[in-house]
C-alpha cells in the first residue's frame, strides 16, 4: 500500500518557534508538495519540489522555507511561527507524470498559540 | 471572483440517494478535472480524472466535465454512509502538477 506519512498528526507551538513538519514517501515519486488547508480556501501551495535539492515557491511561500535532501523526504519549515499559520499541513507526492494523481498524507494539525 | 468555486455545504442526504456535486470554474484553460475524497482527518485520496470534456464513469461515481459551460459534476449513485466526506475538486491547464487549483470542497453526509 503506497503511503505518504507526516511526522506528526497534531502540533502546538508557540509565536516566534521555528516548526519543523516532516514527511516521507515510499513510492519513489519525484515529486513532493506542502499544502496547507483551511476552511472556506481549500488547498493551497506553499512549496513544491520536483527533484532532490530541488525546491519551487508555491502560491503563498511567505513565512516557509522547505528543504529535500533526500528523495523520499520533504521538509517544510516555519521559520518562526506565527498565530495566521495555524492550519491544516498536507505533504503530497506525484510522479514525473504530475496531473494523474497525487497521493496525500494524512495531515498535521498545526495551532500556534 | 475565485478560480474554482464550490458549493461548501454541508450537504445531507439520506441514504440510496443520488448525488450531485458540483463546482464552476473561470480560466477557460483547464483540461484536467479531477475529483478527491476527504474523510475527516484524513488527507484527501484521488477518486476520478477526466480530461477534456465528457463523462467518465467508476462503479457509483460519474464524473461530467461540461467546458462550455465551466461546469463540473460528480454523480454519486445509490449514496452509502461511507460516502459522507469532503469532496473536492481540482482542475489544472496542462500536465504539471504545481499548477492544480482545489475547489474549497463539500461536506457530505449521507443518512443511514
Amino acid at each position: 500500500d503506497v503511503k505518504v506519512t507526516q511526522s506528526s498528526r497534531y502540533l502546538v507551538k508557540r509565536t516566534g518557534e521555528k516548526v519543523f513538519l516532516e514527511c516521507v514517501q515510499d513510492m519513489d515519486h519525484e515529486n513532493m508538495f506542502w499544502y496547507r488547508q483551511d476552511p472556506g480556501l481549500g488547498l493551497r501551495l506553499i512549496y513544491f519540489s520536483y527533484d532532490v535539492k530541488m525546491k519551487e515557491k508555491g502560491d503563498i511561500p511567505e513565512g516557509y522555507s522547505v528543504s529535500r535532501e533526500k528523495k523520499e523526504r520533504f521538509s517544510l519549515i516555519l521559520e518562526s511561527a506565527s498565530t495566521n499559520q495555524t492550519s491544516m499541513y498536507l505533504c503530497a507526492s506525484s510522479n514525473s507524470q504530475g496531473n494523474t494523481e497525487a497521493f496525500f498524507g494524512q495531515g498535521t494539525r498545526l495551532t500556534v498559540v | 471572483q475565485k478560480e474554482v468555486e464550490q458549493d461548501p455545504g454541508p450537504l445531507s442526504v439520506p441514504e440510496g440517494a443520488i448525488v450531485s456535486l458540483n463546482c464552476t470554474y473561470s480560466n477557460s484553460a483547464f483540461q484536467y478535472f479531477m475529483w478527491y475524497r476527504q474523510y475527516s482527518r484524513k488527507g484527501p485520496e484521488l477518486l476520478m480524472y477526466t480530461y477534456s470534456s465528457g463523462n467518465k464513469e467508476d462503479g457509483r461515481f460519474t464524473a461530467q466535465v461540461d467546458k462550455s459551460s465551466k461546469y463540473i459534476s460528480l454523480f454519486i449513485r445509490d449514496s452509502q454512509p461511507s460516502d459522507s466526506a469532503t469532496y473536492l475538486c481540482a482542475m489544472s491547464e496542462g500536465t504539471s502538477y504545481d499548477k492544480v487549483i482545489f475547489g474549497p470542497g463539500t461536506s457530505l453526509s449521507v443518512i443511514p
